[in-house]
C-alpha cells in the first residue's frame, strides 16, 4: 500500500543550525502539507503546498521556514536557524484532494522528531 | 477555545465498553474528519463526514455531525485494547487549503 515516507526519523541539532526534513508523498497525490506536534500537544498546521506554490501558511511558518519540491517526488521543510521551541515532531502529509474546494483525507508519514539543544 | 476541541481530554474504559468523544468547532466547515494516533506514530484517517451529512458509520465507528451546534461525536463500540490511542477531530475550513486539528482525546482501553 502506498505510504508517505519521512526522513530522518530523529534529528538532534544545535540551536541556530539549519535543518532539512524530507518527505516523499504518495506518488499520485497533488496536495502536500507540513504539520508539527510538540510533545503531547495538538497537531498544528504549518503550510500547505499545491502546484509548486504555497496555498496557505500559518503564523508559525515565519521567514525561518521554507518548503520546496525540488524534483517532483521529494517535499522538504527547511528551518534556517533553529530555536529551542522548534523541538517537535514534524509530520508530512499528502492528499489527492476531494475536489470541490475541500480538503479530503490526509495521508500522514510517521514523522521526524526534531530536538534542538 | 480553538477550532476543533475534543472533549474529554482523556478517557479510560474497559475492553468491550463503548467510547464516546466529542468535538466542537467555531467556523463553518466543508467536512469534519477523525484521525487516530498511536503513541509516537503518525495520524491515520478514520472517517470523513461532510457538512450535509448527519451520521456516518464505518465498522465499529459511528460519527455524528450537528452543524447547528458546530459539534461532532465519535463513538467506538465494543472497544478493544488495540483501540488505545489518541483521537483527533479535524475541520476543513472555507478555503479548503488545510485541516485544523483539535487537541485530541486520549483513550485507554483496559483489557
Amino acid at each position: 500500500e502506498p505510504e508517505v515516507t519521512q526522513t530522518p526519523s530523529h534529528q538532534v541539532t544545535q540551536m541556530g543550525q539549519e535543518v532539512i526534513l524530507r518527505c516523499v508523498p504518495i506518488s499520485n497525490h497533488l496536495y502536500f502539507y507540513w504539520y508539527r506536534q510538540i510533545l503531547g500537544q495538538k497537531v498544528e498546521f504549518l503550510v500547505s503546498f499545491y502546484n509548486n506554490e504555497i496555498s496557505e501558511k500559518s503564523e508559525i511558518f515565519d521567514d525561518q521556514f521554507s518548503v520546496e519540491r525540488p524534483d517532483g517526488s521529494n517535499f522538504t521543510l527547511k528551518i534556517r536557524s533553529t530555536k529551542l521551541e522548534d523541538s517537535a515532531m514534524y509530520f508530512c502529509a499528502s492528499s489527492p484532494r476531494a475536489g470541490g474546494g475541500t480538503t479530503g483525507e490526509l495521508f500522514f508519514g510517521e514523522g521526524s522528531r526534531l530536538t534542538v539543544l | 477555545s480553538q477550532q476543533g476541541e475534543e472533549d474529554p481530554q482523556a478517557l479510560s474504559i474497559q475492553e468491550g465498553e463503548n467510547a464516546t468523544m466529542n468535538c466542537s468547532y467555531k467556523t463553518s466547515i466543508n467536512n469534519l474528519q477523525w484521525y487516530r494516533q498511536n503513541s509516537g506514530r503518525g495520524l491515520v484517517h478514520l472517517i470523513l463526514i461532510r457538512s450535509n451529512e448527519r451520521e456516518k458509520h464505518s465498522g465499529r465507528l459511528r460519527v455524528t455531525l450537528d452543524t447547528s451546534k458546530k459539534s461532532s461525536s465519535l463513538l467506538i463500540t465494543a472497544s478493544r485494547a488495540a483501540d488505545t490511542a489518541s483521537y483527533f477531530c479535524a475541520t476543513d475550513g472555507a478555503a479548503g487549503n488545510k485541516l485544523t486539528f483539535g487537541g485530541g482525546t486520549r483513550v485507554l482501553v483496559k483489557p
